[in-house]
């Protein structure tokens, strides 16, 4: 089962950052905050990922809280493109299932012209 | 060049026929896997495989095997197949099962029972 709760949509106009909040209230030390998305008809892609410093790569920056219980995905211009369902996964390192990623109902972001 | 690529990427089939999706990665990664995600859009891990184990979700029925014939293909097989197995499949892989190592989706394959 998930262990992140997000909303089930939002909107962004084209240009502008898109902030999509994550809750994982009950994450651990160990786990690790990944973000993927899905862009319609294709396969998953993944985005970022962190533990508890915030992080920045090409595509996104990650924004962890400091108690760790929830983190905010920003696209910083968002473009068309960028109209996906945006998937929160938390996991950890360990052997075997608990390493595996558990994608939960994520967020469909639309953004808009 | 396609990283993950999978056929067919259309499945039509009747209920109780035996059917197989392929799966091959160029990568060289050393685990692959199956995902199942159904018509609400749920999607969920099937197998995890690469030549040291396989972990299988307990939800899949014993009728789905995957079939590793080298590190670079990782094929699905379904027995007897049902109306509820309908859904697209999407293959992954990664450099390795552990660390940080991002999953690389193939394009999925949209089975259909009738």
């Amino acid at each position: 089962d998930a262990k992140t709760t997000q909303p089930t949509s939002m909107d962004c106009a084209e240009g502008r950052a898109a902030n999509l909040p994550c809750n994982h209230s009950t994450i651990s030390g160990n786990e690790y905050v990944y973000w993927y998305r899905q862009i319609h008809s294709q396969g998953p892609q993944y985005i970022i990922h962190g533990l508890k410093n915030n992080e920045t790569n090409e595509m996104a920056s990650l924004i962890i809280t400091e108690d760790r219980k929830s983190s905010t995905l920003i696209l910083p211009h968002a473009t068309l493109r960028d109209t996906a369902v945006y998937y929160c996964i938390v996991r950890g390192l360990q052997s075997g299932s608990a390493r595996q990623l558990t994608f939960g109902s994520g967020t469909q972001l639309t953004v808009l012209p | 060049d396609t990283a993950v690529s999978q056929t067919p990427k259309y499945l039509v089939t009747q209920m109780g026929n035996d059917k197989s999706i392929k799966c091959e990665q160029n990568l060289g990664h050393d685990t692959m896997y199956w995902y199942k995600q159904d018509s609400k859009k749920f999607l969920k891990i099937m197998f995890s495989y690469n030549n040291k184990e396989l972990i299988i979700n307990e939800t899949v029925p014993n009728r789905f095997s995957p079939k590793s014939p080298d590190k670079a293909h990782l094929n699905l097989h379904i027995n007897s197949l049902e109306l509820g197995d309908s859904a697209v499949y999407f293959c992954a892989s990664s450099q390795d099962s552990g660390g940080h190592n991002e999953q690389f989706f193939g394009p999925g394959t949209r089975l259909t029972v009738l």
